[in-house]
């Protein structure tokens, strides 16, 4: 059964601050590797990755996936208020695109103090 | 473009009782899956649409079952509910053989069950 962890659980830091999130993973047919941020209901969409050590970036955030280890980092620097939320990590795994599925992490809950 | 939209938002309901749910995908999307989000958990896959046919199936009963109708709309249906069937209910769309980055959720549908 696949199978996606998440750590931390929740964290709490102060604007400013850098945060780390971490996702371990174990699927079958892996294809690819997404961040996702959660707000109030929908979770919205921000990185998607396939190869490893190819960082991507979006402002103050980034991702990188390492598919040797089976895990991906999301790093968030000098955090605003703004970026609390659940930040939930989902890897895609299947035999083709159409047959693919996804299985989420439990989530990390963050928590940026102003 | 209105998106993804789910009804209705809110539902309570008692233990026994039978419910549906209903999501309209983005405009262009013909591809439907649904999740399970309980409070402090990530999104368990329940099953995924396409061309009016369960296509893939995640680890819920029978109780749940769904439907795709010709303009690419789903219904899923919980029957004899159960306390731990409360979680908000999300579906997401995308075309068929689309990236997963291209996947959109809708709001969610929380279902009380008391």
């Amino acid at each position: 059964e696949d199978k996606v962890v998440q750590s931390p659980l929740s964290l709490v830091v102060h604007e400013g601050d850098t945060v780390t999130l971490n996702c371990s993973y174990e699927v079958t047919n892996f294809r690819s590797l997404l961040w996702y941020k959660q707000e109030k209901k929908a979770p919205t969409f921000l990185f998607m990755l396939t190869s490893s050590g190819i960082e991507k970036k979006s402002g103050r955030l980034s991702s990188i996936l390492d598919k040797k280890e089976l895990f991906s980092i999301l790093n968030i620097t000098a955090t605003q208020t703004g970026d609390s939320a659940v930040y939930l990590c989902a890897v895609e795994a299947g035999l083709g695109a159409a047959g693919n599925k996804l299985t989420f992490g439990g989530g990390t809950r963050v928590l940026v103090k102003p | 473009d209105a998106g993804v939209t789910q009804s209705p938002t809110h539902l309570i309901k008692t233990r026994g009782q039978q419910v549906t749910l209903r999501c309209s995908p983005k405009s262009g999307h013909d591809t439907v899956s649904w999740y399970q989000q309980a409070l402090g958990q990530g999104p368990q896959f329940i099953f995924q649409y396409y061309e009016e046919e369960e296509r893939q199936r995640g680890n819920f009963p029978d109780r749940f079952s769904g439907h795709q109708f010709p303009n690419y709309s789903s219904e899923l249906n919980v029957n004899a509910l159960l306390l731990g069937d409360s979680a908000l209910y999300l579906c997401a769309t995308r075309k068929t053989g689309g990236l997963y980055n291209e996947q959109f959720f809708g709001p969610g549908t929380r279902l009380t069950v008391l």
